[in-house]
């Protein structure tokens, strides 16, 4: 199985700060990397796949980066809204696998 | 408007079967890949597995593949999760999931099923 190694585990950040959270693929994914938000109590939702294309509907402080086997998503000027858990998942091969989730707190 | 509603959670004795349902509306069902991801209590997501269109192609995650049986009836537009020998590890919230076309990423969640494995 391919492993991804989603770092940091939680981060506090102001508003004005850019915030970065990575993934790190066990192996080549191809691109087949996808990023989700969840808030408490509610589904998943979609905000980058194919590593860099923006969900529909998603704002275009999102964003998402390779280099190498590593998988970036970045939000910048972050609003309070967008606290939550983002989970990275790989698509490539099965089985599919997640990232263990960053929990985002905005101050 | 893409809607995914699952149904069928509850609480469960260990040991026993739950057969979980995914209606789907609002696009071509029979047109998507379809996928099950679940989450226990406090932890992150899960992928269950996955079905094709016509049902010919079904994958896994290893350690649930002798466990648990996804099926679709495209004519119901509804998606099912069979689970047997349910234990106390497989208490979670079950989310259904369409995946997109062509990057197989989860595009359309539901707003997930809650199963419970207690005596």
């Amino acid at each position: 199985d391919i492993q991804m190694t989603q770092s940091p585990a939680s981060l506090s950040a102001s508003l004005e700060e850019i915030v970065t959270i990575t993934c790190k693929a066990s192996q080549g994914i191809d691109d087949y990397l996808s990023w989700y938000q969840q808030k408490p109590g509610k589904s998943p939702q979609l905000l980058i796949y194919d590593a860099t294309s923006l969900a529909d509907g998603v704002p275009s402080r999102f964003s998402g980066s390779r280099s190498g086997t590593q998988y970036s998503l970045k939000i910048s000027r972050p609003q309070v809204d967008d606290s939550g858990i983002y989970y990275c998942l790989q698509s490539y091969s099965t089985p599919d696998t997640f990232g263990a989730g960053t929990k985002l707190e905005l101050k | 408007e893409v809607k995914l509603v699952e149904s069928g959670g509850g609480l469960v004795q260990p040991g026993r079967s739950l057969k979980l349902s995914c209606a789907a509306s609002g696009f071509s069902f029979n047109d998507y890949w379809m996928g099950w991801v679940r989450q226990a209590p406090g932890k992150g997501l899960e992928w269950i597995g996955e079905i094709n269109q016509d049902s010919s192609t079904i994958n896994y995650t290893p350690s649930l593949k002798d466990k648990f049986t996804i099926s679709r009836d495209n004519a119901q537009n509804t998606l099912y999760l069979q689970m047997s020998k349910l234990g106390s590890e497989d208490t979670a919230i079950y989310y259904c999931a369409r995946e997109e076309d062509y990057s197989s990423s989860l595009d359309a969640w539901g707003q997930g099923a809650s199963v419970t494995v207690s005596s």
